[in-house]
């Protein structure tokens, strides 16, 4: 049981390329979020989903596609890289809707 | 959407309990308060949640009060592994089930 996997766990882009940074749970866990923190501050949360092929956008959902098309697997595509989503992103997962979440380890994107 | 208000920092003594405060006096009737916590740059870990009654768990124990417009994350014999920045969180209704994190507030365990 391997909990909510990220990868890459570091990425470098340069200005306008594109990317997914993958996540990935084997807990069979319903709803799924990301979020990204910027440095000294908060979790602001990017996109989340209710179930497979369910997904709405949460704080911040500029720059950034999200899918469900499995239970497993909430993939974020950034589509046009820019510095200002220089940020550590976190994927989360929980079973149901009380339930607290299981976060990944992040990914550290840094864009130039 | 009910908002949570936390003060940025405290300081506790290492054995000694850490008594977190959390406003969330906007809060409806069906959702729950959440406590996560973050040490250093990792991914935040779950602590505990309530709705109406006081919680325990091995790792903390949550005191809602009756009209639920506070709470309180108590961590009974703190340690220096219980620094970290602690976020309380107040599910959001409607049905939109978004989860939203405030700055938390950062616990020093002081030795």
């Amino acid at each position: 049981n391997a909990g909510v996997t990220q990868t890459p766990k570091f990425q470098v882009l340069k200005t306008g390329q594109s990317m997914t940074l993958q996540c990935a749970q084997d807990m069979n866990h319903e709803y799924m979020s990301w979020y990204r923190q910027d440095p000294g501050m908060g979790l602001r949360l990017i996109h989340y989903s209710v179930g497979a092929g369910i997904t709405d956008q949460g704080e911040v959902p500029n720059g950034y596609n999200v899918s469900r098309s499995t239970t497993e697997d909430f993939p974020l595509r950034l589509l046009s890289a820019a510095p200002s989503q220089t940020s550590v992103y976190f994927c989360a997962s929980r079973l149901w809707e009380a339930s607290g979440y299981t976060f990944g380890s992040g990914t550290r994107l840094t864009v130039v | 959407d009910a908002k949570t208000t936390q003060p940025p920092s405290m300081d506790c003594a290492e054995g000694r309990a850490a008594n977190l405060p959390c406003n969330h006096s906007t809060i409806s009737g069906n959702e729950y308060v959440y406590w996560y916590r973050q040490i250093h740059s990792q991914g935040p870990q779950y602590i505990i949640h309530g709705l109406k009654n006081n919680e325990t768990n091995e790792m903390a124990s949550l005191i809602i009060t009756e009209d639920r417009k506070s709470s309180t994350l108590i961590l009974p014999h703190a340690t220096l592994r219980d620094t970290a920045v602690y976020y309380c969180i107040v599910r959001v209704a409607s049905g939109t089930y978004k989860y939203i994190f405030g700055t938390g507030t950062r616990l020093k365990v002081l030795a």
